[in-house]
């Protein structure tokens, strides 16, 4: 089956600090990769939406400076908090899906990040 | 705006006891239908994707049933192991891509 990894599993930072989230398809390539936020038994936040090669489409809401996204390649895609504070503590999941043809989204292990 | 509406919030249920989940979907132009199990710190796994009404897919206890406004998640003779969020989610066409939508999802806990 696809697979999608995560990059780091897990991480703590300091106040203020950028962090950079990796998200690769090993096993397909990703036209276009999902990146959600997801709170304490609340359901998954859609963030933004990249394509391969194009800007990433932010949901509304989403500080467009603040989570940079960047899909340089067909399996790899990077989420970077900049500048991050407390409140940027959350579990930031990505998915990645093969093409249009291929609707079903594969989603990477999750990435929690706490923000001291 | 698309909205998915998942029910129970939560389910108990004892190891044997079969029962289904509900995904209630409201969207335009339904592009398919998706059940995923997520387990507590883990993102999502996939389960099945639904693309018109009246189709059916299976895995193992769980089967899955699409009509055109609801979806359900069958779960036959659950064990322990089956405890875990099952999220519902639907995707639409919007300027070329297919967005999904996710419902809040049901919390299943199985009793041995």
């Amino acid at each position: 089956g696809a697979v999608v990894s995560q990059h780091p599993s897990w991480v703590i930072c300091k106040s203020g600090t950028s962090v950079k989230i990796e998200c690769r398809s090993l096993d397909f390539q990703a036209t276009t990769m999902f990146w959600y936020r997801q709170f304490p038994k609340q359901s998954l936040m859609l963030m933004a939406t990249s394509n391969e090669g194009s800007k990433a489409t932010y949901e509304q809401g989403v500080e467009k400076d603040k989570f940079l996204i960047n899909h340089a390649s067909l399996t790899l895609s990077t989420l970077t908090v900049t500048s991050a504070h407390p409140e940027d503590s959350s579990f930031y999941i990505c998915s990645a899906r093969a093409g249009l043809a291929q609707d079903t989204q594969y989603f990477g292990p999750g990435t929690r990040l706490t923000v001291l | 705006e698309d909205q998915v509406t998942q029910s129970p919030e939560a389910l108990r249920l004892q190891e044997g006891e079969s029962s289904s989940l509900n995904c209630s979907y409201t969207v335009s132009g339904l592009r398919g239908l998706f059940w995923y199990r997520q387990d507590p710190g883990k993102g999502p796994e996939f389960l099945f994707t639904l693309y018109s009404a009246g189709e059916e897919k299976e895995k193992e206890r769980l089967k899955a049933t699409l009509t055109k406004k609801e979806s359900f998640l069958h779960i036959t003779a659950p064990k322990p192991e089956d405890s875990a969020t099952y999220l519902c989610a639907v995707s639409h066409a919007s300027g070329g891509s297919y967005i999904p939508t996710f419902g809040r999802g049901t919390s299943l806990i199985v009793h041995p």
